[in-house]
C-alpha cells in the first residue's frame, strides 16, 4: 500500500524550532519528488516547499513566507522526508502535509497531516 | 508568483446535477493545472492532473479541460460523496499556488 505518514507536530513557542518527518512506503521514494503543503484549519492550501529526487539534482524550492527559515531534506536510505522549521511564527500554525508530486503529474499521494501550533 | 482564482467560491447543487467550477491563472500555465477534492478532516485527493488527465481510480464523472489561463472542472452527475471543497493548483512554476477553493453544498 502506498502510504505517507507524518510525525513530529506539536506545540512550540514563537521563535522555536520543530522538525517534521514523513515516512514513505509502498513506492520508490528514491525516485520521488516530494512536497510539503500546509493548511490553516478552515482555510485553503498553501505550498511550503519541494525537494526533487537525487537523480534529478535533489534541489529544493520554497514559498516566500518560509524561505530562509524552513529546510526540506530527505534520507533515501530511510525512505523519509523532513521539514526543519526554525524561527517559527504564529502564522506558521497549520496542519502540515507531505505529498508526492513530480510535474506534471500532480500531488498524487498525501499523508494524513500533522498539526503544528505556534503559540506562547 | 502566479495567482489562481476560482469561481464560484461556493455553490449549492442536488444529486444528479451537472456542476462546473472555473479556475483562472494570472498568466499562462499551459496545461500545468491540477484539481483536488478535500472533505472535512481529510487530506486532499488528486482528481485531475495536467488539466484533463483523470487520476487513476477517480470516477469518470469528473473531467477537466482548458489550457493557458482558463480551466474547468466538471462533475457530470453529482453524487452524495462529491459534496466537498475543490481546489485547483498550478504546477507550471514554483512557488506552486492553489486556488482559494470552491465548496459544493447540498441543495
Amino acid at each position: 500500500e502506498v502510504q505517507l505518514v507524518e510525525s513530529g507536530g506539536g506545540l512550540v513557542k514563537p521563535g522555536g524550532s520543530l522538525r517534521l518527518s514523513c515516512a514513505a512506503s509502498g513506492f520508490s521514494f528514491t525516485n520521488a519528488w516530494m512536497n510539503w503543503v500546509r493548511q490553516v484549519p478552515g482555510k485553503g492550501l498553501e505550498w511550503v516547499g519541494r525537494i526533487k529526487s537525487r537523480t534529478d539534482g535533489g534541489t529544493t524550492d520554497y514559498a516566500a513566507p518560509v524561505k530562509g527559515r524552513f529546510t526540506v531534506s530527505r534520507d533515501d536510505s530511510k525512505n523519509t522526508l523532513y521539514l526543519q522549521m526554525n524561527s517559527l511564527k504564529t502564522e506558521d500554525t497549520a496542519v502540515y502535509y507531505c505529498t508526492t508530486g513530480a510535474v506534471p503529474y500532480g500531488m498524487d499521494v498525501w499523508g494524513q497531516g500533522t498539526p503544528v501550533t505556534v503559540s506562547s | 508568483d502566479i495567482q489562481m482564482t476560482q469561481s464560484p467560491s461556493s455553490l449549492s447543487a442536488s444529486v444528479g446535477d451537472r456542476v462546473t467550477i472555473t479556475c483562472r491563472a494570472s498568466q499562462s500555465i499551459s496545461s500545468y493545472l491540477n484539481w483536488y477534492q478535500q472533505k472535512p478532516g481529510k487530506a486532499p485527493k488528486l482528481l485531475i492532473y495536467a488539466a484533463s488527465s483523470l487520476q487513476s481510480g477517480v470516477p469518470s464523472r469528473f473531467s477537466g479541460s482548458g489550457s493557458g489561463t482558463d480551466f474547468t472542472l466538471t462533475i457530470s452527475s453529482l453524487q452524495p460523496e462529491d459534496f466537498a471543497t475543490y481546489y485547483c493548483q498550478q504546477s507550471y512554476t514554483t512557488p506552486f499556488t492553489f486556488g482559494p477553493g470552491t465548496k459544493v453544498h447540498i441543495k
